[in-house]
């Protein structure tokens, strides 16, 4: 298995929504990351998780919760999100070779 | 701080034309460079890449030689297709496990 899923594909919530983002990747690979994108820009670095702990977080806002269940499986938990977060959510992998991108989620808050 | 410029797109070309996108970087050490190409509604696709100097990165009929003298990754392909049309992402990582640093991205349109 060489790729990274995400779902789900697309999400519309609204300001007093929770919702979750999941992340999953059988690569055997132990960084996992967490990114923004909004259109026409490259995407943003958000959080970084190593080993299954927190080891970055760009100064993102609290209505942002990152989770590492394990190894291949990263969320990332949305309450009280505001309309400018609307956006493309980007997970990713990495080993040496390289970073590897999911599909993404395009999230919409209304 | 380690950073990557792109030329300024949109580019647009005709089917088989030739295509060169432009990227340079700034970083101390010796660090690894990448392709990324976005397709609409897509994520991210690692296209290329190359680790160390004078290394060529080929992939899908796009090639990129790591040039350190001139601190550039330039993408290239002899015969570019409608499918080819995207947004082209040079990025690079820092040898001192810095994290990835993005260039703007080029977005390639392709008439056909």
């Amino acid at each position: 298995d060489t790729e990274v899923t995400q779902t789900p594909k697309h999400l519309v919530m609204g300001m007093t929504n929770k919702k979750s983002l999941k992340c999953e990747q059988h690569m055997g690979h132990r960084a996992m990351y967490w990114y923004k994108q909004k259109a026409k820009k490259p995407p943003e670095l958000m959080f970084v998780y190593s080993y299954e702990k927190l080891s970055i977080n760009e100064s993102v806002p609290s209505r942002f919760s990152p989770e590492c269940p394990n190894s291949s499986l990263l969320n990332l938990h949305l309450h009280a999100l505001q309309p400018e977060d609307s956006a493309l959510y980007l997970c990713a992998s990495s080993h040496w070779t390289g970073k590897f991108f999911g599909p993404g989620t395009r999230l919409t808050v209304l | 701080g380690n950073s990557v410029t792109q030329m300024e797109g949109p580019v647009t070309l005709s089917e088989e034309a030739f295509l060169t996108i432009n990227c340079t970087y700034t970083a101390t050490g010796y660090p690894s460079l990448f392709w990324y190409v976005q397709y609409p509604g897509e994520g991210l696709q690692l296209l290329l890449k190359a680790t160390k100097a004078d290394d060529k990165g080929s992939n899908k009929g796009f090639e990129a030689t790591y040039r350190k003298e001139t601190t550039s990754f330039h993408l290239e392909k002899g015969s570019v297709q409608v499918s080819d049309s995207a947004v082209y992402f040079c990025a690079l990582r820092g040898n001192y496990g810095q994290n990835f640093v993005f260039g703007p991205g080029t977005r390639l349109s392709v008439l056909p």
